[in-house]
């Protein structure tokens, strides 16, 4: 049963300090979505790679946040220096385009920032 | 993007038919009509997703009018379990896409 993985899943950190999320797309797909998730603001895309080149990361604080695909299997999404307000849940979503509009969503890595 | 409108909430009762409507007046001609489901502390899952006409999987079907500015999730005979958020999203695969405030589903026992 393919799935996203994401680390890690929680993660509670002071103001100031460097996070780093991971995600393992699905092998085989060429999108890859991250996403980050408030009770304010709801479901919020920051930005998304094909075939591991951005294609858009206008959703994204381009100060303090930076997104990469080092290779088919790592996304990454880093925020430095983090913030209070950066405080939700960072979800990856991977899936191929060509076929239909699915994603496939992974856990969610829940972000506190003190 | 075409914006998309949905219900805030929806309350139903076990066993009932639960029909989720979606406004998309600005749809383009290449667009698709998504929905995905999303239970608290998990990401959004797929359920279905269609063109025009409708569309039916072994979870939901999915009604769309000529017009195409409108679609309806329907969810049969619904359980405890099928209380989550339900999102509409339209647009060409592959592109931004935008999620919405999503339609709040309650059912009671």
């Amino acid at each position: 049963d393919a799935r996203v993985t994401q680390t890690p899943r929680h993660k509670v950190t002071e103001m100031g300090q460097e996070v780093t999320m991971r995600c393992q797309p699905i092998l085989g797909h060429n999108t890859v979505f991250w996403y980050r998730q408030t009770m304010m603001q709801g479901l919020e895309l920051l930005a998304y790679f094909r075939n591991r080149a951005p294609l858009d990361d206008s959703g994204m604080p381009k100060d303090r946040f930076s997104a990469e695909m080092p290779d088919a299997t790592l996304a990454t999404l880093k925020i430095q220096p983090s913030e209070p307000r950066d405080s939700a849940v960072y979800f990856c979503a991977s899936g191929f385009s060509g076929g239909n509009n699915e994603q496939f969503f992974g856990p969610g890595t829940r972000l506190t920032v003190l | 993007l075409a914006k998309t409108t949905q219900p805030i909430s929806m309350d139903s009762y076990e066993g009932q038919e639960v029909n989720i409507t979606c406004s998309h007046n600005n749809i383009a001609t290449n667009d698709y009509i998504t929905w995905y489901q999303q239970f608290p502390s998990q990401g959004p899952r797929f359920i279905i997703q269609g063109y025009k006409t409708k569309v039916t999987n072994e979870v939901a079907s999915l009604f769309i009018p000529a017009d195409r500015k409108s679609s309806t999730l329907s969810l049969p005979r619904v359980s405890l379990s099928d209380t989550a958020v339900y999102y509409c999203l339209v647009g060409e695969w592959g592109f931004k896409t935008i999620f919405g405030a999503g339609t709040r589903l309650f059912v009671k026992a």
